[in-house]
């Protein structure tokens, strides 16, 4: 399985956007890009997904590297609800599966 | 919809015993999940059911079993329960567990093995 390196940690302050930056440099053409959060004591969460071109729903924006390199995932706007670690997964052909990292702990300054 | 459910929400257990830990999902969804998830890691999958009727290892299978109960309901075994296994399992499903979909996670099981 192609691996992602993410930041251990982020912190930003509230009603701020947040940048949150992945990097897939093994990826290959058909590799699809998620992202998953999960809240204290809680499952896994979808927050967004995406091939090749960038991707907007209504909690998150992807941005994908020309290259497919790298991706970004972008909060607009963090509330205090948005402190949870945020996982990018990469998921192959084949795979049928999603293989999490350690991914980033967010944490949100009120 | 309740989505993804799973019981018990915490179990304590001794080296040796054995329990099954239920999942259900009301979504109609063909694929289901087993991972496991240790302190500080992500997650690891265990088994999964691509369609009613199958199942298939994951990346840590060793140690579980797993039965595709009808679509709605994927159980996970432990038949002799090791301290190793102190964990949190959670159960997820899938429309169709093809590439690009969204999984859907329960809220977990806590196990503590003594």
């Amino acid at each position: 399985d192609a691996k992602t390196t993410q930041p251990n940690s982020m912190e930003s302050n509230e009603e701020e956007p947040v940048h949150l930056p992945c990097n897939h440099s093994t990826i290959s053409g058909t590799d699809y890009i998620h992202w998953y959060r999960q809240l204290p004591s809680q499952g896994p969460e979808y927050v967004i997904h995406g091939l090749t071109s960038n991707v907007n729903n209504r909690m998150a924006s992807l941005a994908i590297a020309e290259d497919r390199k790298s991706s970004t995932l972008i909060l607009h706007r963090a509330t205090l609800r948005d402190a949870a670690v945020y996982y990018c997964i990469l998921e192959g052909q084949g795979a049928q599966k999603l293989v999490f990292g350690q991914g980033t702990r967010l944490t949100i300054n009120p | 919809n309740a989505g993804v459910t799973q019981t018990p929400k915490f179990q304590v257990l001794k080296t040796g015993q054995s329990m099954t830990l239920q999942c259900a999902q009301d979504m109609n969804h063909n694929s289901m999940y087993w991972y496991r998830q240790d302190p500080g890691m992500g997650l690891r999958l265990i088994y999964y059911s691509a369609s009613e009727g199958t199942t298939d290892k994951g990346e840590v299978p060793n140690g579980y079993n797993v039965s595709r109960l009808n679509k709605r309901e994927f159980s996970l075994r432990l038949e002799s329960a090791a301290p190793s296994q102190t964990s949190v399992y959670f159960c997820a499903s899938s429309q169709n567990g093809i590439m690009g979909e969204t999984q859907y996670f329960g809220p977990g099981t806590r196990l503590l093995v003594l």
